[in-house]
């Protein structure tokens, strides 16, 4: 049974960077089926999709946050990262990574975050 | 961006009612819509893609219907365990995917 998990600082000081892994386990982060990616949720409110990445290296960032996010992925570790720089209060979440079930993400071969981690804490204060 | 509305913000239903959850989207995301279920604590759970078709070994209790800018989320017979906060996502508009802010289904 695929599972992910969720790794990184809990607590990053602002302007600094924050670097999360996902660890993937129960199946291989190079399948050509998949996209793998990262969501977060602010405290106490809803879903924010931050970036996508596929086995070969390619990405995809959600526009709004495309200028400080890196997503990155190391195949022989089966894992795969999220860097977002120059953070600040507004960037405390709940990290998610999550499997992407399509072989593409345009939407008639995409279908849906079929498989996600449990969600790490990341809390930006000096 | 497409901005997605949920209404209402919070539905109180008794186990065994039906729920009826809508999802409005700002512009056109065709079928390209998803259902996910977060329980508190935990990470969010895909319920429906292309807004009608159910993920794998999720309830037939729950269907998805709509199109277009209007979608609706349908639990026929609410069970202990469906009360929950339950997000709508259009993936229409790549790459810049969005969310609605939620709808929670508490106890009644």
């Amino acid at each position: 049974q695929l599972q992910l998990q969720e790794s990184g600082p809990g607590l990053v000081k602002p302007s600094e960077t924050l670097s999360l892994t996902c660890t993937v386990s129960g199946g291989s982060i190079s399948s050509s089926s998949y996209y793998w990616g990262w969501i977060r949720q602010p405290p106490g409110k809803g879903l924010e999709w931050i970036g996508s990445i596929y086995y070969s290296g390619s990405t995809y960032y959600n526009p709004s946050l495309k200028s400080r996010v890196t997503i990155s992925v190391d195949t022989s570790k089966n894992q795969f990262s999220l860097k977002l720089s120059s953070v600040t209060a507004a960037d405390t979440a709940v990290y998610y990574c999550a499997r992407l079930d399509g072989s593409s993400l345009s939407p008639n071969y995409y279908y849906g975050m079929d498989v996600w981690g449990q969600g790490t804490t990341v809390t930006v204060s000096s | 961006e497409i901005v997605m509305t949920q209404s209402p913000a919070t539905l109180s239903v008794s186990p065994g009612e039906r729920a009826t959850l809508s999802c409005r989207a700002s512009q056109s995301v065709s079928s390209n819509l998803a259902w996910y279920q977060q329980k508190p604590g935990q990470a969010p759970r895909l319920l429906i893609y292309g807004a009608s078709t159910r993920a794998t070994g999720i309830p037939a209790r729950f269907s998805g219907s709509g199109s277009g800018t209007e979608f609706t989320l349908t639990i026929s017979s609410l069970q202990s365990e469906d009360f929950a906060v339950y997000y709508c996502q259009q993936y229409n508009n790549w790459p810049q995917w969005t969310f609605g802010q939620g709808t929670k289904v508490e106890i009644k």
